[in-house]
């Protein structure tokens, strides 16, 4: 159990296009969700936890206008990076944890963002 | 302040025994993970331990908690060429809830 999975895996955009990444719990519903991103050879950078049915809570230095939380259900979060430029390119990981779970944080497989 | 700290890298011959280090600055950590992530993909828990704990064994994995000294370790036995990757210790924070990550330590693994 405890599957989340997220897509799309992959994605190229072009500068100046807006990119949407899903992050759904597959078996088990989850309250909060995280969203990271990392650079190469680099630790995950927390960009925002993101609380079904409330506004995203962001990080000290991550822009919120730029990347864009949506935790609509209890089964899914979106991020939407918007107007992307070529600095945007990362590994972006999403996280969920089972509802009053005290541990086991699973991880989504990871989306490669390259801006062109 | 939230701080957590690992060595960069590691070389181990298949068969021998790795020992991954990780120390950690905050104090109300409830719980303490390793996590292990292979070339582009996402992470793999691995196994944690609750901060009243000492130890704990799980197959090959023993993790060992000195909690006094904010220290982590995570022993991997007979390691094998699959061990390869990249081993992420992580805190969760007491007061947020929120995990703080080292900063990965690069497991090779030579035949």
């Amino acid at each position: 159990g405890a599957v989340v999975s997220q897509h799309p895996s992959r994605v190229i955009c072009k500068s100046g296009t807006s990119v949407k990444i899903e992050c759904r719990s597959l078996d088990f519903q989850a309250t909060t969700m995280f969203w990271y991103r990392q650079f190469p050879k680099q630790s995950l950078m927390l960009m925002a936890t993101s609380n079904e049915g409330s506004k995203a809570t962001y990080e000290q230095g991550v822009e919120k206008d730029k990347f864009l939380i949506n935790h609509a259900s209890l089964t899914l979060s979106t991020l939407t990076v918007t107007s992307a430029h070529p600095e945007d390119s990362s590994f972006y990981i999403c996280s969920a944890i089972r509802q009053a779970s005290n541990y086991g944080y699973t991880f989504g497989s990871g989306t490669r963002l390259t801006v062109v | 302040g939230e701080d957590v700290e690992q060595s960069l890298f590691l070389s181990v011959r298949e068969g021998d025994s790795s020992v991954i280090n990780c120390t950690y600055t905050d104090s109300s950590s409830t719980y303490l993970y390793w996590y292990k992530q292979e070339p582009g993909a996402g992470l793999q828990l691995l196994t944690y331990i609750f901060s009243n704990m000492d130890m704990k064994q799980d197959q090959r994995l023993t993790v060992l908690l000195n909690k006094k000294d904010k220290h982590l370790s995570l022993r991997i036995a007979d390691t094998q060429t699959g061990d390869s990757a990249i081993y992420f210790c992580a805190e969760r924070a007491g007061n947020t809830g929120k995990l703080i990550f080292g900063q990965g330590t690069t497991l090779q693994v030579k035949p």
